[in-house]
């Protein structure tokens, strides 16, 4: 079984230039996840989905960042403009969640996309 | 306020030796602790999920202890090998009931990068 994938690994951009992450979930996997990896740094959540509905995006940074899930399996996550300090790693991950805490809620990661702004 | 720290930042070790993470928490209310494995270039990989009635789990050459009472976690790594090299990243999930089932937040801690030697 396929595990998460994103595309691109790479993106070299210049700054206020958009750009465009795409994730695939583990098929069956009902949330969905952003992070922002700075190097040496653990993943910070930028935004969650469960199916369609974005229920925790308090961190994403609005004004710049936009994500979506269409049918509550691919997403997509953009920024318009990037600016050289949004150099990162993006990973996703997806977890199957359910009614139970444990051991439900294990999040897969992708390979991530590192993004380099000039 | 809700935090995880890792100790040591960064280690060295010779191939064969055995060596031992530290992950300290203040997060509350806790569900359950996970390590991570993070290749250079790849996405986390969890290793072992305790919750907080383990006290030890294992996997393979991979031992991680909990102690919920003194809020610290360790991540033992017997006869090491060159491939054990990567960032180990302790991961506390915060227990929260949400209507229709649970979902809670994962604090991450910032890695012990290990490199094994030859």
């Amino acid at each position: 079984e396929a595990g998460v994938v994103q595309s691109p690994r790479y993106k070299i951009i210049e700054k206020k230039q958009p750009v465009a992450f795409w994730c695939n979930p583990i098929s069956g996997h009902n949330t969905l996840y952003w992070y922002l990896q700075n190097l040496g740094q653990g993943p910070e959540l930028l935004i969650r989905y469960e199916n369609e509905e974005a229920v925790d995006d308090s961190q994403l940074p609005k004004d710049r960042f936009s994500a979506e899930r269409l049918k509550g399996v691919d997403s997509t996550l953009k920024i318009q403009p990037a600016e050289l300090g949004d150099s990162a790693v993006y990973l996703c991950a997806s977890s199957l969640v359910g009614s139970g805490d444990y051991p439900y809620n294990e999040q897969f990661f992708g390979p991530g996309t590192r993004l380099t702004v000039l | 306020k809700n935090q995880v720290e890792q100790s040591p930042q960064s280690l060295i070790i010779l191939e064969g030796k055995n060596c031992t993470l530290q992950c300290n928490y203040t997060v509350s209310p806790f569900s359950n602790l996970r390590w991570y494995k993070q290749d250079t270039g790849r996405g986390p990989v969890s290793l072992t999920i305790m919750t907080f009635s383990e006290n030890t789990k294992s996997n393979g050459r991979y031992t991680a202890t909990l102690d919920a009472d003194t809020k610290q976690s360790s991540l033992h790594i017997t006869a090491s090998q060159l491939s054990d090299s990567a960032s180990y990243i302790c991961v506390v999930r915060m227990s929260r009931s949400n209507y229709g089932g649970s979902q809670g937040n994962l604090i991450f801690g910032k890695g012990t990068k290990l490199s094994v030697k030859p």
